[in-house]
């Protein structure tokens, strides 16, 4: 069974800190991942995606991968209250069967506090 | 308008009746899925879709049936709700190759009393 593990939180930063999730996932032959946001009472809300190990940046949002780790993480900078919502780490198998598959984590809940 | 619609966005019902969730998209998406939302669970996967009359089971298929005879619509049924079904349900689209990840529907809070 493929996993895909994050810490639940609440994670608390103050404003304008950086703010860390991380994810960790099961399947070694994982090759796309990806970060939605969700907020309350709302859909995930794709905002990143990561498919080479290293980092890449997306103005306050940088994803890191290092698949020899198995892990995926990331970064928000300058942290914001509209940050405050839960983040799902998803990760998509390699070619074969069921590759167009995401297996989502449970969420991370970040609350910014002003 | 273009994107993915869920209706209703929220439905009580009570147990044992037949409750149909629809799913529309405006992109030709080839995939599209269901999950549903529950605490403590995260997202999980109903059914999925790769194409129009190509439906398979994921990770908790139970007690739900799919169809998809056109591509842009993908509705889910409850056949007897049951009050284990009480979810948030979201129904999500995906091009060929899906490198841009999932787009989600609004969701369906679906209350079974």
């Amino acid at each position: 069974q493929k996993e895909v593990e994050q810490n639940s939180g609440p994670l608390s930063v103050p404003e304008g800190a950086i703010a860390s999730l991380n994810c960790t996932y099961s399947d070694r032959g994982s090759q796309s991942f990806f970060w939605y946001r969700q907020y309350s009472g709302k859909s995930p809300e794709l905002i990143m995606f990561i498919y080479s190990n290293g980092d890449k940046e997306d103005g306050r949002f940088t994803a890191q991968l290092n698949k020899a780790s198995q892990y995926v993480s990331l970064l928000i900078r300058d942290s914001q209250p509209s940050d405050s919502a839960t983040y799902l780490c998803a990760v998509k198998s390699g070619p074969g069967a069921g590759s167009y598959q995401l297996t989502f984590g449970k969420g991370t809940k970040l609350s910014v506090i002003p | 308008d273009a994107g993915i619609t869920q209706s209703p966005r929220y439905k009580i019902t009570e147990t044992g009746r037949q409750v149909t969730l629809m799913c529309h998209q405006t992109w030709s998406h080839s995939y599209m899925f269901w999950y549903r939302q529950d605490l403590g669970h995260g997202l999980r996967l109903i059914y999925y879709s790769a194409a129009a009359d190509i439906t398979d089971k994921g990770e908790v298929p139970d007690g739900y049936v799919v169809s998809r005879s056109k591509t842009e619509n993908f509705p889910l049924t409850l056949e007897s709700a049951t009050r284990s079904q009480t979810s948030v349900y979201f129904c999500a689209s995906s091009t060929l190759t899906g490198t841009d990840g999932y787009t989600f529907g609004s969701g369906t809070r679906l209350t079974v009393v």
